[in-house]
């Protein structure tokens, strides 16, 4: 069964601390991976996309890695602020271009 | 460039009716998915159009259909409403054709609340 998990369910740190974020999928057979934003109650923001032959990608002081064969994708956030608050999703988009979610890392950087 | 937009934002509805959201998507794309978003299941795929047709079909009954119009705008339409299908229903649009890969680009989605 195609799956995505992402470990820990929170995370709260101070401001100014290297934010992780994990990101496990169950098949090493996919065409993207996305990571977004969302704000309570809203949509969702694009961050980064890494295609199945990249390795990394990075956006400002966000920078996102993917390893296919052992199926791990993390977001780093360095230097992080409280508008950084806010939840982080993983999709897997799967080579039949299903997209698939993971349940999200709530995260709060504390002022 | 005007991002995906979604109709009505708020929705409250009694169990038995029927109800149809609608997604304008950005300029040029043509591919347009739904989601379904509960805190008990989270982010789950209901269908993706792309150029009028449906290509792809997550696992929801029969009571969740779409369709995509010709200017690329869809809409979604749940029938006989149950408690459980009070969500915030996203849709996302993309370029996506399949050859050149293109990021998901979501709207801020439609709060349905079934009383």
């Amino acid at each position: 069964k195609q799956e995505v998990t992402q470990i820990p369910a929170a995370l709260s740190v101070p401001e100014g601390e290297n934010l992780v974020l994990n990101c496990s999928f169950t098949d090493s057979a996919i065409y993207n991976l996305q990571w977004f934003r969302q704000d309570p109650g809203k949509g969702l923001t694009s961050l980064l996309l890494i295609q199945s032959s990249q390795r990394e990608q990075t956006s400002g002081r966000l920078n996102a890695s993917l390893d296919k064969s052992s199926g791990r994708s993390t977001l780093y956030i360095a230097a992080s602020q409280p508008g950084d608050s806010a939840t982080y999703l993983c999709a897997v988009m799967w080579n039949d271009y299903k997209l698939s979610f993971g349940a999200g890392t709530t995260v709060t950087v504390r002022a | 460039k005007a991002g995906v937009t979604q109709t009505p934002r708020y929705l409250i509805k009694t169990r038995g009716q029927q109800v149809t959201l609608s997604c304008s998507p950005i300029s040029g794309h043509r591919s347009v998915s739904w989601y379904q978003q509960t805190p008990g299941q989270g982010l789950q795929f209901l269908f993706e159009y792309f150029s009028e047709t449906q290509r792809n079909k997550g696992n929801f009954p029969g009571r969740f259909s779409g369709r995509q119009f010709s200017n690329s705008r869809s809409e979604m339409n749940v029938s006989t409403l149950e408690l459980g299908d009070s969500a915030l229903y996203l849709c996302a649009s993309s370029l996506f054709d399949r050859v050149v890969y293109n990021e998901q680009f979501f709207g801020p989605g439609t709060r349905l609340t079934v009383l």
